[in-house]
């Protein structure tokens, strides 16, 4: 049972660019997310999927688009990356129920030259 | 709007010692309230909840409080130690139709001085 886990650990692009974030869970949960983590700033929401199918814009979501490939898989992917989007992006889930822990990915670590 | 304020930013205690962390929330509709710690070079994760219906929460040397009317919540950690030193982050939360709405802190460094 691995969690969630992210790949890859670190990346590197220049301005213009595009990658897609990989991130898949084995814990048979409904909902998932995308956050990106800067210095001083906590966690902030680019994009969440309450189910399977189903996607909706958090507080940060200009500049990425996500999919939620099955039930395990939840992709975002930066169609031109930018200076400002250099950040630590942590993915999570939750069981889907009104109270439930947000169990994080390891963080994809990207640095946009 | 809604924000979730943490303080302070950086706590240096001595081993031993106790730690409090504080937040204020803005959402009145908020109903979950969560702390992250998160580990140099690891993803955040949860140490102890309170819901809105509970005024305290403890668990060993963790403890979390809740004052819904003031929107404060605040984390204690008592008889600290070395491996406490990480950077913790509140959140608040609400059910939200079709997913869940959740504001974290800017978050806590923390270190314990052996």
């Amino acid at each position: 049972n691995a969690g969630v886990t992210q790949t890859p650990k670190f990346q590197v692009l220049k301005t213009g660019q595009s990658m897609t974030l990989q991130c898949a869970q084995d814990m048979n949960h409904n909902s998932m997310y995308w956050y990106r983590q800067d210095p001083g700033m906590g966690l902030r929401l680019i994009y969440y999927s309450a189910s399977e199918g189903t996607t909706d814009k958090g507080e940060v979501p200009n500049g990425y688009n996500v999919s939620r490939l099955n039930k395990r898989e939840f992709s975002l992917r930066l169609e031109s990356a930018a200076p400002s989007q250099t950040s630590v992006y942590f993915c999570a889930s939750t069981g889907g129920s009104t109270y439930n822990e947000q169990f994080f990915g390891p963080g994809t670590r990207l640095t946009v030259l | 709007g809604e924000n979730v304020e943490q303080h302070p930013s950086t706590l240096s205690v001595q081993e031993g010692d106790s730690a409090v962390i504080k937040c204020t929330y803005s959402d009145s509709a908020s109903n979950y309230f969560p702390w992250y710690k998160q580990e140099l070079g690891k993803g955040p994760q949860l140490i102890i909840d309170i819901r809105s219906n509970v005024g305290e929460k403890k668990d060993q040397r963790i403890a979390v409080t809740l004052n819904k009317t003031a929107k404060h919540f605040s984390l204690h950690i008592t008889e600290t130690q070395p491996e406490d030193s990480a950077v913790y982050f509140c959140a608040a939360s609400s059910g939200h139709t079709g997913g869940f709405k959740t504001i974290f802190g800017a978050g806590t460094r923390l270190f314990v001085k052996a």
